[in-house]
């Protein structure tokens, strides 16, 4: 079975700081991973894609991956209020779908 | 906006009612998908159609019943529905269903069935 795990959280964040978002998932050969984000009622947002080896900025947000530890994270720095949602990690396992983790809920303190 | 609109936004159905949910993207993708969103748990692969042809069922009851006409168009028919299957329903479409396709999805459609 393969799995992608995400704490849950809540992780609470002061504004103007950096959050960090982890994800672990359990198949050496994965191949791509995404970030998406969830504000409560709505449906998830892509905010980031990584494919290989070390760290992708976009803005704001850097995606981290190491493959041989198997885990992707995302750093949110200069953290808003409007940053307070929930985070899916979601990994394609090389059979043309996506494995989504249960999110984690980051709440940003003013 | 994403280019994946769904309609209707919010249902409530009984348990022996018959209703569809409706997809449409806009982006000129060629692959779409049905997920389901519960509380709690992580989102849940249903169906997935690539040029119009279903290439994935993930073990969903015969009570969801899925319909792609065109690849812009993607239909869940729903039939004798349990109180369980109260979800969000997501629709998403991607440019193909290979490794690095991003999947973009549409608001969704809340479902509570009573």
């Amino acid at each position: 079975q393969k799995e992608v795990e995400q704490n849950s959280g809540p992780l609470s964040v002061p504004e103007g700081a950096i959050a960090s978002l982890n994800c672990t998932y359990s198949d050496r050969v994965s191949q791509s991973f995404f970030w998406y984000r969830q504000y409560s009622g709505k449906s998830p947002e892509l905010i980031m894609s990584i494919y290989s080896n070390g760290d992708k900025e976009d803005g704001r947000f850097t995606a981290q991956l190491n493959k041989a530890s198997q885990y992707v994270s995302l750093l949110i720095r200069d953290s808003q209020p409007s940053d307070s949602a929930t985070y899916l990690c979601a990994v394609n396992f090389g059979n043309e779908k996506l494995t989504f983790g249960t999110g984690t809920r980051l709440t940003i303190i003013p | 906006e994403t280019g994946v609109t769904q309609t209707p936004r919010h249902l409530v159905m009984g348990m022996t009612n018959k209703k569809s949910l409706k997809c449409e993207q806009h982006l000129g993708h060629n692959a779409m998908y049905w997920y389901k969103q519960s509380a709690k748990k992580p989102l849940e692969l249903m169906f997935v159609y690539n040029f119009k042809e279903q290439t994935e069922n993930n073990s969903v009851p015969s009570r969801f019943s899925p319909e792609c006409p065109n690849s812009s168009h993607l239909f869940l028919h729903l039939h004798t529905l349990q109180p369980e299957d109260s979800a969000l329903y997501l629709c998403a479409s991607s440019p193909g269903t290979g490794l690095s396709y991003e999947q973009y999805f549409g608001p969704g459609t809340r479902l509570t069935v009573t």
